[in-house]
């Protein structure tokens, strides 16, 4: 059973632009969140799609947003970016919502703003 | 105080000792307790799950969970090089979401 699959899972973008990333989950999972890791502030949660429809946020700035797909595929966004945005962005699934269910990380997108 | 507190380590151990991780936490709603690895440039990889207090075993691990102290922890019998990693404790509360609140991480490296 395949895992958590994030693209690209390395990239340079240049301060002010934007950037798209992608993850498929786990087959059959319908919950995706999206999570930011960096040295200083650890693993901080950013959003949480179901069933197209993002359910929960965490305290980042709109320049921050996502969408999920039909097939529970989903993308996150990043505008305009800043050198703070450089970090590992990990993409998680789970089967449903509600935090009885087992989260399950893939290997992340590493971004570098210069 | 920050919501969950993880001493970062380094810590460091010879092959065949016994490990001891610790989280403290102050959300009391928090019910859900997770520990994940993490190696180098990969991502976190779920290790152990326990819902409110208690212990669980698994192979080499088992967790601890004591919501009275607010405490808990991952113990690792006969570690080896392998578990040379980043762990990390996550805990949620008993509500619709998958927002895990995080600890830093502890590093550890088991020598041969």
């Amino acid at each position: 059973k395949a895992g958590v699959t994030q693209t690209p899972r390395y990239l340079i973008k240049t301060r002010g632009q934007q950037v798209t990333l992608s993850c498929s989950p786990i087959s059959g999972h319908r919950s995706v969140s999206w999570y930011q890791q960096t040295p200083g502030q650890g693993l901080q949660f950013l959003f949480e799609y179901f069933s197209e429809t993002q359910r929960n946020k965490g305290n980042f700035p709109g320049r921050f947003s996502g969408r999920q797909f039909s097939n529970s595929r989903s993308e996150m966004n990043v505008s305009t970016l800043e050198l703070g945005d450089s970090a590992l962005y990990l993409c998680a699934s789970s089967f449903s919502r509600g935090t009885g269910n087992t989260i399950y990380f893939g290997e992340g997108s590493w971004l570098t703003v210069v | 105080q920050k919501e969950v507190e993880q001493d970062p380590g380094p810590l460091s151990v010879p092959e065949g000792a016994i490990v001891s991780l610790n989280c403290t936490y102050s959300n009391s709603a928090f019910q859900y307790f997770m520990w994940y690895r993490q190696y180098s440039r990969k991502g976190p990889e779920l290790l152990m799950y326990t819902y409110s207090s208690g212990n669980k075993e698994d192979g080499r691990f088992t967790a601890q969970v004591d919501k009275s102290s607010k405490y808990i922890s991952l113990f690792i019998r006969d570690s080896q090089p392998s578990d040379s990693a980043t762990y990390l404790c996550a805990m949620s509360g008993d509500q619709a979401g998958t927002a895990l609140i995080f600890g830093k991480g502890t590093t550890l490296s088991v020598s041969s």
